[in-house]
């Protein structure tokens, strides 16, 4: 059974550029979630689908965005990168919300 | 809303040495507790988990950990650890009702020292 992809793995982008990630959750699972890590603020939640609805959301601005796709596929997009961006974006995907969460590798987002 | 502390940061420890991880949530209802570990560059493995029933669950790499209701605790404890028990581990926490994400703790780098 194959595991959670994430795609790109890594990313180098500019200031002011935007940026697109991409999930394929394991087959089956439909709640896919997406969490922002950083040395100085550990696992931040971003927002969780369910069935191509947001059904959470957590404090970040709004140039953070996501979607879900009929296929559960997940994309984020963080418009107007920043500096402070920088961070490993981590994906999970889990049958159902709440319940285990299985990890992608993610992807590690340089702002330069 | 949940949280969860994870009370040290790094944990240096001799190999073959035992080890324990704190973790504490504060919740109003009902809880499921997890502990995902992570090796360098790589994403969150899941390490075990607490449901229900049995409060002390274990993994299958000798680590275990008991669910303390009273103290609102889920301690991490390992009896003899290995040089390939260097990662970071992190709580989680989530209300068994669903349909909340999983609340991460800030993560514990266990550092072993042959």
């Amino acid at each position: 059974k194959a595991g959670v992809t994430q795609t790109p793995r890594y990313l180098i982008k500019t200031r002011g550029q935007q940026v697109t990630l991409s999930c394929s959750p394991i087959s089956g699972h439909r709640s896919v979630s997406w969490y922002q890590q950083t040395p100085g603020q550990g696992l931040q939640f971003l927002f969780e689908y369910f069935s191509e609805t947001q059904r959470n959301k957590g404090n970040f601005p709004g140039r953070f965005s996501g979607r879900q796709f009929s296929n559960s596929r997940s994309e984020m997009n963080v418009s107007t990168l920043e500096l402070g961006d920088s961070a490993l974006y981590l994906c999970a995907s889990s049958r159902d919300v709440g319940a285990e969460a299985f990890f992608g590798q993610g992807t590690r987002l340089t702002v330069v | 809303a949940q949280s969860v502390t994870q009370l040290d940061s790094q944990v240096p420890v001799f190999e073959e040495a035992p080890v324990e991880l704190r973790c504490n949530y504060s919740s109003s209802v009902s809880v499921y507790l997890f502990w995902y570990v992570q090796y360098p560059n790589q994403g969150l493995q899941l390490l075990l988990k607490y449901l229900s029933g049995s409060t002390l669950v274990e993994s299958i790499n000798g680590f275990e950990a008991e669910f303390n209701k009273s103290q609102t605790s889920f301690h991490l404890r390992k009896p003899s650890v290995h040089i390939s028990d260097t990662a970071e581990y992190f709580c989680a926490v989530t209300r068994n009702s669903g349909n909340t994400p999983l609340v991460f703790g800030k993560g514990t780098r266990l550092s072993v020292i042959a």
